[in-house]
């Protein structure tokens, strides 16, 4: 079953500005991840939040989790062509696995 | 540095014909294993997953079957493909259960 759904669906920025993406979920959890994947390309680990953090920081991502909310966003700083991907956020239930959400299909245009 | 491979890239199957996707890691022991499978622009669905050799623990019920015969290989298998088993198939792995996940690349299934 799907824990994470992420808002919005889809994604279009100019090069330069920032993006915002959100989650929520529906249970508790250990931790929260984000991915990031490229067209037909496998996923790659971006960023892991913890129950217990509110705030982590990675380069140009900020990620934030409101566990009163059961949210989580993912804040892309200065956003560049690269950075045109899925991303998807995933949530670690203590139950040996990731439950992904759906994605969110981010365009960066030139 | 622990890399992870994935094999074939893409496959084309008629329906009812035998599958075998393997994957292996390398770098590190004991890794949980996993395999997802991936429909066209959704996200992802945990088909097996393992602990260890031997153990496999079944996500979703279908027609398709997992082993883990070595450490750090895992292989997802189907005796008869079906029109509803194209797709991505991914695999990954992790250090503990829960954590960061290292995806292989991908094999695209497409079952005519």
């Amino acid at each position: 079953s799907q824990q994470g759904e992420e808002d919005p669906q889809a994604l279009s920025i100019q090069e330069g500005e920032n993006a915002t993406m959100n989650c929520s979920y529906k249970t508790s959890i250990n931790n929260l991840q984000w991915y990031r994947q490229n067209s037909g390309r496998g996923l790659v680990h971006l960023i892991l939040i913890r129950s217990n953090e509110r705030e982590k920081h990675s380069g140009r991502l900020r990620v934030t989790l409101d566990t009163s909310k059961k949210s989580s966003s993912l804040l892309i700083t200065a956003s560049r062509a690269a950075d045109t991907a899925s991303y998807f956020c995933a949530t670690d239930e203590a139950n040996s696995k990731l439950t992904f959400g759906k994605g969110i299909t981010l365009s960066v245009r030139p | 540095s622990q890399t992870i491979h994935q094999w074939p890239a893409t496959l084309v199957q008629p329906v009812g014909s035998p599958l075998s996707l393997e994957c292996t890691v390398e770098g590190t022991s004991n890794p949980n294993l996993y395999w997802y499978r991936q429909a066209a622009g959704r996200g992802l669905q945990l088909l097996f997953y393992s602990v260890g050799i031997g153990q496999i623990s079944s996500e979703v019920p279908q027609n398709l079957s997992a082993s883990r015969p070595q450490d750090r290989q895992f292989i997802l298998s189907s005796k008869k493909l079906l029109l509803s088993d194209s797709g991505f198939y991914l695999c990954a792995w992790s250090v503990v259960s829960g954590g960061e996940q290292y995806f292989g690349p991908g094999t695209r299934l497409t079952v005519t």
